[in-house]
Order: structure tokens, then sequence, then C-alpha cells
């Protein structure tokens, strides 16, 4: 089946400073990848569309400076939190999907990200 | 009026015993409806979709799609321990771009 990578899984950052997460499709290739976030006992939160080769599209609320979204292959795309503040404290979960079909989309186990 | 409305639970239930969950919608234009597991600080795990109205089974695992009451089910028999997880109703439409809706989980706990 398919499989979506997260790195890391864990990270703990002091505020002020930059954390990047990894999102890799490991058996197939994904233009398109997606960023959400999920707080406690709360759905999924869609932050970004991430398209390989362009500029990412961010949802409405979504600051674009402060989340950095770079999708540089088919395969990989980035996911940096600048200047993270307390606030930024979550889950964040990438997907991706193999193909055409829209149901299709296999998510990274997430990263969940702590700032002190 | 959010676009998806779940239960949150918590739902509790003894081991084999049937679980309902459900999710209402609003967008009438939705018709990929999808249903993921969510183990604790885990990312979601595709269970099953469906394709507009339907059924669907696979395994012990049943999903309902009636799109004239906006209604998704998703039904589990005999449930065992390792079900107990959160579940995310998911959907899409054909002119809502790539973006899911999701539901905001319901939280099982299946008692051995």
């Amino acid at each position: 089946g398919a499989v979506v990578s997260q790195h890391p899984s864990w990270v703990i950052c002091k505020s002020g400073t930059s954390v990047k997460i990894e999102c890799r499709s490991l058996d197939f290739q994904a233009t398109t990848m997606f960023w959400y976030r999920q707080f406690p006992k709360q759905s999924l939160m869609l932050m970004a569309t991430s398209n390989e080769g362009s500029k990412a599209t961010y949802e409405q609320g979504v600051e674009k400076d402060k989340f950095l979204i770079n999708h540089a292959s088919l395969t990989l795309s980035t996911l940096t939190v600048t200047s993270a503040h307390p606030e930024d404290s979550s889950f964040y979960i990438c997907s991706a999907g193999p193909g055409t079909e829209t149901y299709e989309q296999y998510f990274g186990p997430g990263t969940r990200l702590t700032v002190t | 009026q959010k676009e998806v409305e779940q239960d949150p639970g918590p739902l509790s239930v003894p081991e084999g015993a049937i679980v309902s969950l459900n999710c209402t919608y609003s967008n009438s234009a939705f018709q990929y409806f999808m249903w993921y597991r969510q183990y604790s600080r885990k990312g979601p795990e595709l269970l099953m979709y469906t394709y507009s109205s339907g059924n669907k089974e696979d395994g012990r695992f049943t999903a309902q799609v009636d799109k004239s009451s906006k209604y998704i089910s998703l039904f589990i028999r005999d449930s065992q321990p390792s079900d107990s997880a959160t579940y995310l109703c998911a959907m899409r439409g054909m002119n809502t771009g790539n973006q899911f809706y999701f539901g905001t989980g319901t939280s099982l706990t299946v008692i051995p």
C-alpha cells in the first residue's frame, strides 16, 4: 500500500526558532501533498496544499510567511514553522495520494511540535 | 453551521458489540465519502471510501451513504479491543477542490 512518512515524529524547540518538518511519499510520486494541523480532541484543519514545482496554496487564516512550504520533488514536501511560538504547538500531519482517485489520500504518522 | 457534523463521543462498547458511527453534512455537492481510523498520536488511516450513495462492505466494516438525508454511517461488527481509536469521517465533492472536509472524530473504546 501507499506509505507516507514524516520526520521528525516529535520535536521540541524554543520560542523564536524555526522548525522544518519533512513529508515523504515512499512508494509513489505525488504532485500534490496536503498539510494539516490537529489540536487535541479536534479534527484535522487543512493548512495548505503543496504543489510540486509551484507555490503552495494556503487556506484562509493561515500565515504563509510563518508556515513555509516547499515541494521540491514528487516525493518530498517540507513545512517550516518560522519564529515558532507556544501557540504553534500542535500535531502536524501531511497527506498525499498516488493517483487521480480523490479518495486516495494517505496520511503520514504526524509530527508533534512543542514550542517552549 | 459546520460542513460536517460528527458526535465526538466518547463511545464505549463491550467486545463483540455492533458499533454505529455517523456523520451528517450540509453540502449536497459532496460525492466522495471516507472513513479514517486514527490511533492516539498517529496519522489517520483510510478504512473505507464510498462514491455517491449506497453501501460498501469490507470484512467487519460496512459504510453507508444516504445522500438524500445527507447522512453517512460506519458499522463495525464483532468489535474488538483493537478497534479502539478515533474514527473520522471525511468527504469532498467534484467542485470542492482538493479539500477534504473532516468530522471532528468519534472516540471509540471497545472493552474486553
